[in-house]
């Protein structure tokens, strides 16, 4: 069973704060790192893909980091906005892609 | 396009009965899968498929049978609906199941499922 973590499990900021929360993952064959955004009533969309040790991924006000040595990524929002509210997920793929295995997610919640 | 499509939207089922909910996909995907959502447990991978006539288990495969006789349709039978059943189904797909690119997932709207 792989064992994919993100922390925290949830998270309740101010708009305006700048926010990370990280993915932890198993880096024995490891091929590319998911990152999805799913909003409340809708379906997860792709944020950002990762592959190379060291890769840093940016859209908009949200970017990423991938340590693929250690097993984790971290995303980062800077300036949260009441719209970057979300469950924020990500899924490592093994020898060169395959399945994707989703960690519990990360819930941010960004108040007004 | 279309894109991913499921049917039906909403079901609810008496423990037992069987059903199956539907998934096509119109953008020549190989690589089709089905999660489920439950609180607190994010998305769990229930089977997949990287092309027609391939399917293998996910994470949590017992009580669901897969079969993908085509590239566009990836249909999810219950054989005897449980309680535990009770949740939210995702069908999603990608372009290939490897190499670059791979497996950037396009999602359906999600099946809610209600077993009584």
């Amino acid at each position: 069973i792989l064992n994919v973590e993100q922390s925290p499990q949830s998270l309740h900021v101010q708009e305006g704060d700048s926010t990370n929360f990280t993915c932890s993952f198993p880096s024995s064959n490891f091929y590319a790192l998911h990152w999805y955004r799913w909003e409340t009533a809708k379906s997860p969309e792709a944020l950002f893909v990762m592959t190379l040790n060291g890769d840093e991924k940016k859209k908009g006000r949200i970017s990423a980091t991938l340590n693929t040595k250690e097993g984790y990524s971290y995303l980062y929002i800077k300036g949260s906005q009441p719209e970057d509210s979300a469950t924020y997920l990500c899924a490592p793929t093994y020898n060169q892609g395959g399945k994707l295995i989703f960690g519990q997610g990360t819930e941010l919640s960004v108040k007004p | 396009n279309a894109g991913v499509t499921q049917t039906p939207k909403f079901q609810v089922l008496k423990t037992g009965q069987s059903m199956t909910l539907q998934c096509a996909q119109d953008m020549n995907h190989e690589y089709m899968s089905w999660y489920r959502q439950d609180p607190g447990m994010g998305l769990r991978l229930i089977h997949y498929s990287v092309g027609a006539g391939i399917t293998d288990q996910g994470e949590v495969p017992n009580g669901y049978n897969v079969s993908r006789s085509t590239t566009e349709d990836f249909p999810l039978r219950l054989l005897s609906a449980a309680p535990s059943q009770t949740s939210v189904y995702f069908c999603a797909s990608s372009y290939a199941a490897q190499g670059p690119g791979a497996n950037v997932l396009t999602f359906g709207a999600g099946s809610r499922l209600t077993v009584l």
